[in-house]
């Protein structure tokens, strides 16, 4: 079974230093990989995504992720914080064994920015 | 419509009701998900419906839940004999179908908070 890890439940960050929301996978064949964003009282948004080629995957907001089949993880990560980066990431995975299409998510990672 | 609907916003329930949550996907879009969001649980996978093929309900917690999807469009989601722990976000979100969407973003409705008194 299709399952994803975020090991830490908060994420503190001081605004204008990089930043790492940490993510790993667990699929019985190739992952589709996701990291959503949820905004306080607004609802899930779609930030990137990895399919197939280059490891290194950009999105929005200037966000991008890391694919790395050895070690399974696709962590999150921007290069200078803003305190409006404050939310809930969750990371999301697809197995491409299964039969399914569902798509299972991570408990999620508070990200805290702080000026 | 635009995005994807969700009614009721808010729903407060006695333990032993039953509700009906309702979803109206994006026009389209053939895959419909449900996830349960409760603090401190990420978010629950409860059932996906793909088209014409049979559901995945592999997530539902228990027999107390059931979904459909009429039509390919609208999907209710209903608890029975509601219990204090059903208490929670519920969230339906929709995408693209077909094995050209297993690489689509969902599209997430904002919800409905479901209290079980």
């Amino acid at each position: 079974a299709q399952s994803v890890a975020q090991p830490e439940d908060q994420v503190n960050v001081a605004e204008g230093n990089p930043l790492t929301v940490k993510c790993t996978y667990s699929v019985s064949g190739n992952p589709y990989l996701f990291w959503y964003v949820q905004y306080p009282n607004r609802g899930l948004q779609f930030l990137l995504k990895y399919i197939t080629g280059d490891n290194l995957v950009k999105g929005s907001y200037g966000f991008e992720a890391e694919f790395n089949k050895s070690q399974t993880s696709f962590h999150l990560k921007k290069p200078s914080a803003l305190v409006s980066d404050s939310a809930l990431y969750f990371c999301a995975v697809r197995d491409l064994a299964s039969n399914t299409g569902k798509l299972i998510f991570g408990q999620g990672t508070t990200l805290q920015v702080k000026p | 419509g635009a995005g994807v609907s969700q009614s009721p916003s808010n729903k407060v329930t006695e333990k032993g009701k039953d509700v009906e949550l309702r979803c109206d996907p994006i026009s389209g879009h053939t895959a419909l998900y449900w996830y349960r969001q409760s603090l401190g649980q990420g978010l629950e996978f409860l059932i996906y419906f793909q088209g014409n093929s049979a559901p995945d309900k592999s997530g539902l917690p228990s027999d107390r839940f059931s979904a459909e999807r009429t039509g390919g469009s609208v999907s209710t989601l209903t608890i029975q004999r509601t219990q204090q722990e059903d208490s929670a976000v519920y969230l339906c979100a929709s995408s693209l179908g077909g094995s050209q969407g297993l690489v689509e973003k969902l599209f997430f409705g904002s919800g409905t908070q479901l209290s079980v008194l």
